[in-house]
């Protein structure tokens, strides 16, 4: 069965550095998205990707934040300057008709 | 922002007990889901509903889109212990790309 792959499954760095998570989304699906989950909390929607650009994002997702098609298969988070609040799981998932699919995600610790 | 209401916060069970948890939002949606989560791992799909009143099962879960497109609720039947875990509700407002709003989750600890 088909599923979302994401690498790493867990990233430790440092304050200030730049970290690039990695997922490759369904084959055949077109919509992607990143969402992030803080230790003990609800799942939270980062930022939406259609047809090679961003659809929608949301209020976290500031400027140290950016997201890439680099080729058919891969999509692409990055974090510029990272933060100790940006430590977290983050998941992607992928759609096909109204079901989301999700990664096993990737923790990132800030250190 | 738009918010999930997600019932009971936690829940301990015999192995064999039935479960009920629900999910209430102020406003529409028009799609709800159903995942679990296990530890260290994403979400996983449960059942997805698309129409108000729309009852559907999968083995023995069974969710249901409330009447007013505001609620949802999901049963699970003489529970295992592999059905441990926390299970998130989480709405769609719109068709069309609109990312997921999720609820708080509600962890199901089942006693064998």
């Amino acid at each position: 069965e088909p599923e979302v792959t994401q690498t790493p499954s867990h990233q430790v760095t440092q304050m200030g550095q730049e970290v690039i998570l990695r997922c490759v989304p369904i084959s055949n699906h077109l919509y992607f998205y990143w969402y992030r989950q803080i230790l003990g909390q609800k799942v939270e929607f980062l930022v939406s990707f259609y047809n090679n650009e961003i659809s929608e994002k949301s209020e976290i997702f500031d400027d140290q934040f950016s997201v890439e098609r680099p080729d058919g298969s891969n999509f692409t988070l990055k974090i510029r300057s990272t933060k100790l609040e940006d430590s977290a799981m983050y998941f992607c998932a992928s759609r096909q008709g109204g079901e989301q699919y999700f990664g096993p995600g990737t923790r990132l610790t800030v250190t | 922002g738009q918010q999930l209401n997600q019932s009971p916060q936690s829940m301990f069970i015999q192995e064999g007990e039935d479960v009920s948890m629900n999910c209430t939002s102020s406003s529409i949606f028009n799609t709800w889901l159903w995942y679990k989560q296990d530890p260290g791992e994403g979400p996983v799909l449960l059942i997805a509903l698309y129409k108000a009143g729309e009852l559907t099962s999968n083995g023995r879960l069974t969710a249901q889109f409330g009447i007013t497109r505001k609620d949802s609720f999901l049963n699970i039947s003489a529970s295992i212990p592999s059905d441990v875990g926390i299970y998130f509700c989480a709405g769609q407002s719109v068709s069309g790309n609109t990312p997921l709003v999720f609820g708080k989750g509600t962890r199901l600890s089942v006693i064998a």
